[in-house]
């Protein structure tokens, strides 16, 4: 499986942007990027994903380099609920090769975000 | 729509005990896919259904583990001698495919104490 390096911590201020990166410079022509977070007490939640052009959606922005070896995850205004483990994964598109679609988690990057 | 079941929330038994974990999907989710995760870490894949063959179980511990997913719907897992390094969260995900633009949706999982 590709793997994915993220920083251990990070930390922000409340309403400010929050800029998360992920490094994945074995990344193939068929993975997606995947982001994760994970609340406390509560299972993995779907962020967002992308394959090659920035994504948006109503909870953050995604942005890919041009040679897709990193991305950052961008939380536009943190808010105390986006306090959590930001996992940055990548999900092989080919259904029915080895990795069947599964996704591989990593140790991820806590967030801490302060009032 | 109705997110992933799980349960129970939370279990305690002795070592070489028995327990077993049950999983309802979303509804219409072809796939399945249980999870352990330790404390400190991100989850680890335990075994993946693609609606009720099983599809990868490659870091399933088939001396104790097992798990089915009988007429493609609800799954349980169980484990049978428990250990103590056994104590984790089992996090129970359905997603609609294996596909890149299928999320996977997780539960809130079930909180394993072995003693």
């Amino acid at each position: 499986d590709a793997k994915t390096t993220q920083p251990n911590s990070m930390e922000s201020n409340e309403e400010e942007p929050v800029h998360l990166p992920c490094n994945h410079s074995t990344i193939s022509g068929t993975d997606y990027i995947h982001w994760y977070r994970q609340l406390p007490s509560q299972g993995p939640e779907y962020v967002i994903h992308g394959l090659t052009s920035n994504v948006n959606n109503r909870m953050a922005s995604l942005a890919i380099a041009e040679d897709r070896k990193s991305s950052t995850l961008i939380l536009h205004r943190a808010t105390l609920r986006d306090a959590a483990v930001y996992y940055c994964i990548l999900r092989d598109a080919l259904a029915g090769g080895t990795s069947y679609g599964k996704l591989t988690f990593g140790q991820g990057t806590i967030l801490t975000v302060h009032p | 729509e109705a997110g992933v079941a799980q349960s129970p929330r939370y279990k305690i038994i002795e070592k070489r005990q028995s327990v077993a974990f049950w999983c309802n999907p979303i509804s219409g989710h072809a796939t399945l896919y249980w999870y352990q995760q330790i404390l400190g870490q991100g989850p680890k894949l335990l075994i993946q259904f693609q609606n009720n063959g099983v599809v990868d179980d490659s870091q399933l511990p088939k001396d104790r583990f097992s798990a089915e997913r009988l007429k493609g719907v609800d799954s349980t897992l169980k484990i049978q001698p428990a250990k103590l390094e056994d104590s984790a969260v089992y996090l129970c995900a359905s997603s609609l495919d294996t596909g890149p633009n299928s999320p996977l949706h997780f539960g809130n999982g079930t909180r394993l104490t072995v003693t």
